[in-house]
């Protein structure tokens, strides 16, 4: 496709639960990045890949988050035992290394 | 610590009106620049961005934005504003600090075009 493609769009999860979120970056972006979008709030960095590197895992806010990136494309959030406060929409976002970030539509997440 | 500041959480003007949409920042070195705009129930979408050169940029539907280094600010600015421009948009920085290349957004400013 030509744009940053997430799945699902949203999600209903029941507190408890753990949650795998995809994103699929524009064929070529070497660099993939996750960020959290709350509710009347801005964008909260989580994480970065850029190739073969050691990715940014600075801003994952509890070791119940992860993410991988796997052949250097398709990106998973994972959040375990998902809580009330991890509903957000989830946004990822890929770039070649020194241009702008192109945004996915976002995965709304809804812990109930 | 490296931020992003947008002063205003709302901007009100009038169709037809100029409008600023302000953003400063506080990071090391020379950034990237960059405007977001976001509309309802969408992800963000580029409007411009600032990587050397002319201080004044031009970007997507009319858009344009001011760096001033002094300032170390980049407003974003359109001289007539449209009811569609009515959005939430974003000053986001890129650090060309060594070994990172995230970027650090503001906490968006709503956009409201009157009739």
């Amino acid at each position: 496709g030509a744009g940053v493609s997430q799945s699902p769009s949203n999600k209903v999860t029941e507190k408890g639960k753990d949650v795998e979120l995809r994103c699929d970056p524009i064929s070529g972006h070497t660099a993939l990045y996750w960020y959290r979008q709350s509710l009347g709030q801005g964008l909260e960095f989580l994480i970065y890949f850029q190739g073969n590197s050691a990715p940014d895992k600075s801003g994952l806010p509890s070791d119940r988050f992860s993410a991988e990136r796997t052949g250097g494309s398709v990106s998973t959030l994972t959040i375990q035992r998902t809580q009330q406060e991890d509903s957000a929409v989830y946004l990822c976002a890929s770039s070649p290394t020194s241009s702008e970030a192109f945004f996915g539509q976002g995965t709304r997440l809804t812990v109930v | 610590a490296q931020s992003v500041a947008q002063p205003e959480d709302q901007v009100n003007v009038a169709e037809g009106n100029p409008l600023t949409v302000k953003c400063t920042y506080s990071v090391s070195g020379n950034p990237y620049l960059f405007w977001y705009v976001q509309y309802p129930n969408r992800g963000l979408q580029f409007l411009l961005k600032y990587i050397t050169g002319d201080n004044l940029v031009k970007g997507s539907y009319g858009f344009e934005a001011e760096f001033n280094k002094s300032q170390t600010s980049f407003h974003l600015k359109k001289p007539s504003a449209l009811v569609s421009d009515s959005a939430l948009y974003f000053c986001a920085v890129r650090p060309l600090t060594s070994g990172t290349y995230k970027y650090i957004f503001g906490t968006g400013t709503r956009l409201k075009v009157l009739a």
